[in-house]
């Protein structure tokens, strides 16, 4: 069965500071992996996404993740965070073939220390 | 701009009523999942479609849960009756499932139900 897990439920880092968000899948195949990221009051929004290809992609608002086949993980990482990056963080397995289904990690809180 | 649009935004209600939430995916998306949000199981994948039929519905509790897609343009979630414990922000978000899969699921804002 696929699963997602976000081993840290709350990440606190002063503005400037580099970001690394962790992310670990189990899934049979080469997933889909997506972040989102959810500001308080809204839904989710598309930070970044891997198919295939270069393991490093490259996102909006400056993000990035790697996808590290071996280690089953897809991290998402920022190098100078800003007070307007504090919201919730959500790693998705998407499946690759048949019905796409998504599912999600339980997300990582981020708060900014100006 | 397109965008996905739920509602009622919020919602408070008495145990045992009904509650109907409704969701307008974007135009020409064809996938449309249902999701529930709460601080102890976080986000919690209740149903999704595809061309309108469904394709999952295992996270639903199907005793008083109930989704449908009418038509291309309306996605409904029915409870009833109501319980406290369905107390939750309810997405839905849709995406393109056919051919060009983008693998990108756009949001709506949410309907934020309270069950007294």
């Amino acid at each position: 069965a696929q699963s997602v897990t976000q081993p840290d439920i709350h990440i606190t880092v002063s503005e400037g500071a580099s970001l690394e968000l962790r992310c670990n899948y189990s899934y049979g195949a080469t997933p889909y992996l997506f972040w989102y990221v959810q500001s308080p009051g809204q839904g989710l929004q598309l930070l970044l996404k891997y198919f295939s290809g270069d393991t490093l992609v490259q996102g909006i608002k400056g993000f990035e993740a790697e996808f590290k086949r071996s280690q089953s993980s897809f991290n998402l990482r920022k190098p100078s965070v800003h007070w307007s990056d504090a919201a919730e963080y959500f790693c998705a397995v998407g499946t690759t073939s048949g019905t796409y289904k998504y599912i999600f990690g339980t997300g990582t809180r981020l708060k900014v220390l100006a | 701009d397109a965008r996905v649009t739920q509602t009622p935004r919020h919602k408070v209600t008495e145990m045992g009523q009904e509650v109907t939430m409704r969701c307008q995916p974007i135009l020409g998306h064809n996938t449309v999942f249902w999701y529930r949000q709460t601080m102890m199981q976080g986000l919690e994948l209740l149903a999704y479609f595809r061309n309108r039929a469904p394709l999952d519905d295992s996270g639903m509790p199907k005793d008083r849960f109930s989704a449908e897609m009418p038509d291309a343009t309306l996605a409904t979630l029915k409870i009833q009756p109501s319980e406290p414990r369905d107390s939750a922000v309810y997405f839905c978000a849709s995406g393109s499932g056919t051919g060009g899969w983008t693998g990108e699921l756009f949001f709506g804002e949410g309907s934020r139900l309270t069950v007294l």
